[in-house]
């Protein structure tokens, strides 16, 4: 299996464009997060999806962040307007369906720079 | 909420030796999972042990190990014949049990660097 693919691996942009994130999770699992890594925060999850559906979605920063997953091999993490404050890494994972807790696979990343 | 606390922003060791990585948390839960994670500088984020709280037993994966106290709510990493390529940031983290999805709350983080 491919693993998590998360694209693009780099972004650089500036103030105020749109930034897309993408991500495709491993087959078969049915939930999938997305987390931002930065050197104040940490690790934070930001929203997660179980069946393309958004079950917890109070990591989001503000507005300006939304996601998506329209079916269940993608998602995708939008910010419309970046701020450099949002430069970070994004990760993706996933998780299969189960009655215990199953490991999540993360993705390679993101790094995101906003000028 | 959840909380983690890793208190070691960083930590080194001498190939071959043992270290030690430090790990509390906060919960009213008692169905639970802990998780180490290795961040290596390629930044892929790897599970290196997990613990489910209802075992009193530490878990082992070769040379790592655990020394969980719940009543404590202490959670450490031991990692012995440290290796070159262990440096990397760790990561504790905490899981809510009672279904298969939900979210990890993770700490700062500890760099760790082993020198030869």
């Amino acid at each position: 299996d491919a693993g998590v693919i998360q694209s693009p691996r780099h972004e650089v942009t500036e103030m105020g464009q749109e930034v897309t994130l993408r991500c495709k999770p491993i087959s078969g699992h049915n939930s999938l997060f997305w987390y931002r890594q930065t050197m104040m925060r940490g690790l934070e999850l930001l929203i997660y999806f179980n069946n393309n559906v958004p079950i917890d979605d109070s990591g989001m920063p503000e507005d300006r962040f939304s996601a998506k997953m329209p079916n269940a091999s993608f998602s995708t993490l939008k910010i419309q307007p970046s701020e450099p404050r949002d430069s970070a890494v994004y990760f993706c994972a996933s998780t299969s369906p189960g009655q215990v807790y199953n490991e999540q696979f993360f993705g390679p990343g993101t790094r995101l720079t906003v000028l | 909420a959840q909380t983690v606390t890793q208190s070691q922003p960083e930590m080194s060791v001498q190939e071959a030796e043992t270290v030690t990585l430090s790990c509390t948390y906060d919960t009213s839960e008692n169905n639970y999972y802990l998780f180490w994670y290795k961040q290596p500088p390629s930044r892929q984020m790897i599970l290196v042990i997990r613990q489910e709280a209802y075992k009193q037993q530490n878990a082992t994966e070769n040379r790592f190990s655990v020394n969980f106290q719940k009543a404590a709510k202490s959670f450490s990493l031991k990692i012995s014949d440290s290796q070159l390529g262990d440096t990397a940031m760790y990561f504790c983290a905490f899981f809510l049990g009672g279904t298969s999805y939900g979210k990890l709350t993770f700490g700062q983080g500890t760099i760790l660097t082993v020198h030869p």
